[in-house]
């Protein structure tokens, strides 16, 4: 079974506070990255789908950045607002299954 | 464009009952997999069917089944349940299976 991490397990920051989390996975047979959001009551999300080492990806204020070799993914929100509130998951596959971390809960205090 | 729909939403059965969940993926993906989250862990993969063949299956009892349909519709079966099967499952379609994930909002079971 392949372990994926992610840290913090949950944050509360102020709204307009950058923050960032971390996805550690292993770095042998990958295949690709995946970043989701979850927000309560709705399903998860696809924020970005990352396959090459030194990747670096964008959606408005949020970005991730993949290192392959060292087995890590960050995710960045900069400047975070009330509707950034969600669960954030990665998920790593090998290009058979997916293995899901435990995800960040991201609380933004107005 | 449609979502990935699945039904039913919510679902209270007793220990020793089956319960058979669906789920309709979006017009055009031929690959469905399903998971488990149960509180404090990951989504837990079960298995993942492709043109109505399962490639991939999880470590999970063979109480846990699925199978997928020529219109690519999917469901699971759990038999004998058990009270830790007590869970959200959640269906993803794709159209190859490790692009993008595209996921139903969930069947939430409680096993009494």
């Amino acid at each position: 079974i392949l372990n994926v991490e992610q840290s913090p397990q949950s944050l509360h920051v102020q709204e307009g506070d950058s923050t960032n989390f971390t996805c550690s996975f292993p770095s042998s047979n990958f295949y690709a990255l995946h970043w989701y959001r979850w927000e309560t009551a709705k399903s998860p999300e696809a924020l970005f789908v990352m396959t090459l080492n030194g990747d670096e990806k964008k959606k408005g204020r949020i970005s991730a950045t993949l290192n392959t070799k060292e087995g890590y993914s960050y995710l960045y929100i900069k400047g975070s607002q009330p509707e950034d509130s969600a669960t954030y998951l990665c998920a790593f596959t090998t290009g058979n299954q997916f293995y899901f971390g435990t995800g960040t809960s991201l609380t933004v205090i107005p | 464009k449609a979502g990935v729909t699945q039904t039913p939403r919510y679902l209270i059965k007793t220990r020793g009952q089956q319960v058979t969940l669906s789920c309709s993926p979006i017009s055009g993906h031929r690959s469905v997999s399903w998971y488990q989250q149960t509180p404090g862990q990951g989504l837990q993969f079960l298995f993942e069917y492709f043109s109505e063949t399962q490639r991939n299956k999880g470590n999970f009892p063979g109480r846990f089944s699925g199978r997928q349909f020529s219109n690519s519709r999917s469901e699971m079966n759990v038999s004998t349940l058990e009270l830790g099967d007590s869970a959200l499952y959640l269906c993803a379609s794709s159209w190859g299976g490790t692009g993008e994930l595209f996921f139903g909002e969930g069947s939430r079971l409680t096993v009494l």
